[in-house]
This record gives structure tokens, C-alpha cells and sequence, in this order.
């Protein structure tokens, strides 16, 4: 069981837009950057978002980061079957000096 | 191309070990701290251990310390993952990444392909 908590799966239409939490403490996410991390059936995960909310060069502006407290949040807008897969979040527990990701959660473009 | 791979894995039996190797190129590898990840069938990722870029300061999961030893080989452009005592549950895709941050950031930019570890009993 994850120290990260993180819904399972969502779901919604293309398009349209989701979110997805990620909830921790404040060894954790709250005093440390949190990033997310997109995986495709059968590949490596990829980062979609680092320091909170910042993208790397090539990720489009539709995936967006942003934290509060002990929860971060990932917004996907205008959903594309493409963005079907598992999404994680990380960071690191400075109490106890590791890092740590969420248990997951499974996109579904209906 | 800023590239990372994996190699060493393989079936070992229980309490066995391996050492697992990632290649970097494309980049100043000893300018980047390093991290071990791994993927059990079917589960979550997981994070294993972690290691700065002089080598100087280094990170486990407790489900690892003790059992597991982080290296790297910078005249090599090497990260290495020396496993021991080796249980069912290590079972998993291996993979390293580098961290685009400092070593205690969880924020990974390259990835590579992984390789396979089984245990059998």
C-alpha cells in the first residue's frame, strides 16, 4: 500500500477534461516537489511534470500541475484516446529519507 | 541522444544474486545523480535506491537496504545495482533514470527500457 494515495482509475470523454490526486503528508508532498509520470501499456514511464507544475520541453500545455498542502493534483484537458494509460505521481519523504510514488491511476478515454 | 540502458537481468533462484548495468551516453553522466526503479507484474512503480553523481551520498528502500547496493562508474558512464539475497518479491522490470534534479528530488527525465528480473523458489 502506497504512502501516496492516488484514485485507481477516472474516466472521461474525449475532449473533456480529468484530474487526478495524489495525497500524502507533510514529510512528504507537502515539503518537497512532486512530479507525474505518464506509462503506456509496455513502456517506460515518461515525466510529464516536475517541480509541482513545470513541463519538460515537448509536453503539451493541455497536462498541468499544481499542489496544495499535502495533495498535488495532475489536470489532462482536451482528452485524446492517445492519453489512455497509468499515471503516477512521486516525490520524496524527507522523514523517511526515500522516495516514494503513488499506487497508480488508469486513465480511460471513453 | 540523451539515451539510458538496462542489462543483467535474468531467472535466479531464490537467495541468489545479480548486478544489474545501465549505459548512459548522450550526456554528462557524472553531472546527474542516478535512480533505481522497479515495476513487480502487473503493479505499481516502485522506487529502490538512489545515488549522487560523485558517488558521495546514496538512498534504499527499506524493502532493499541491506540486500541491494547502488554503484556507479563514471569513467564508464555506468550505473550499477548490485542485488543480494534475492526473494520473490524482487521480481520485477528494473529500471534506472536520471534525475533532473538534485539527488533528494523525485524528478526522472530519462528513462530506460528496463530489464527483467525473476526469482524462482
Amino acid at each position: 500500500q502506497s504512502v501516496l494515495t492516488q484514485p485507481p482509475s477516472v474516466s472521461a470523454a474525449p475532449g473533456q477534461k480529468v484530474t487526478i490526486s495524489c495525497s500524502g503528508s507533510s514529510s512528504n508532498i507537502e515539503n518537497n516537489y512532486v512530479s507525474w509520470y505518464q506509462q503506456l501499456p509496455g513502456t517506460a514511464p515518461k515525466l510529464l511534470i516536475y517541480e509541482n507544475n513545470k513541463r519538460p520541453s515537448g509536453i503539451p500545455d493541455r497536462f498541468s500541475g499544481s499542489k496544495s498542502g499535502t495533495s498535488a493534483t495532475l489536470g489532462i484537458t482536451g482528452l485524446q484516446t492517445g492519453d489512455e494509460a497509468d499515471y503516477y505521481c512521486g516525490t520524496w519523504d524527507s522523514s523517511l529519507s526515500v522516495g516514494m510514488f503513488g499506487g497508480g491511476t488508469k486513465l480511460t478515454v471513453l | 541522444e540523451e539515451q539510458l540502458l538496462e542489462s543483467g537481468g535474468g531467472l535466479v533462484q531464490s537467495g541468489g544474486s545479480l548486478r544489474l548495468s545501465c549505459a548512459a551516453s548522450g550526456f554528462s553522466f557524472k553531472s546527474y545523480a542516478m535512480t533505481w526503479g522497479r515495476q513487480a507484474p502487473g503493479k505499481g512503480l516502485e522506487w529502490v535506491s538512489c545515488i549522487s553523481g560523485d558517488s558521495d551520498g546514496s538512498y534504499y528502500a527499506d524493502s532493499v537496504k541491506g540486500r541491494f547496493t547502488i554503484s556507479r562508474d563514471n569513467s564508464k558512464n555506468t550505473l550499477y545495482l548490485q542485488m543480494n539475497s534475492l526473494r520473490g518479491e524482487d521480481t520485477a522490470v528494473y529500471f534506472c533514470a536520471r534525475n533532473s534534479g538534485s539527488l533528494r528530488e523525485i524528478s526522472f527525465d530519462i528513462w530506460g527500457q528496463g530489464t527483467v528480473v525473476t526469482i524462482s523458489s
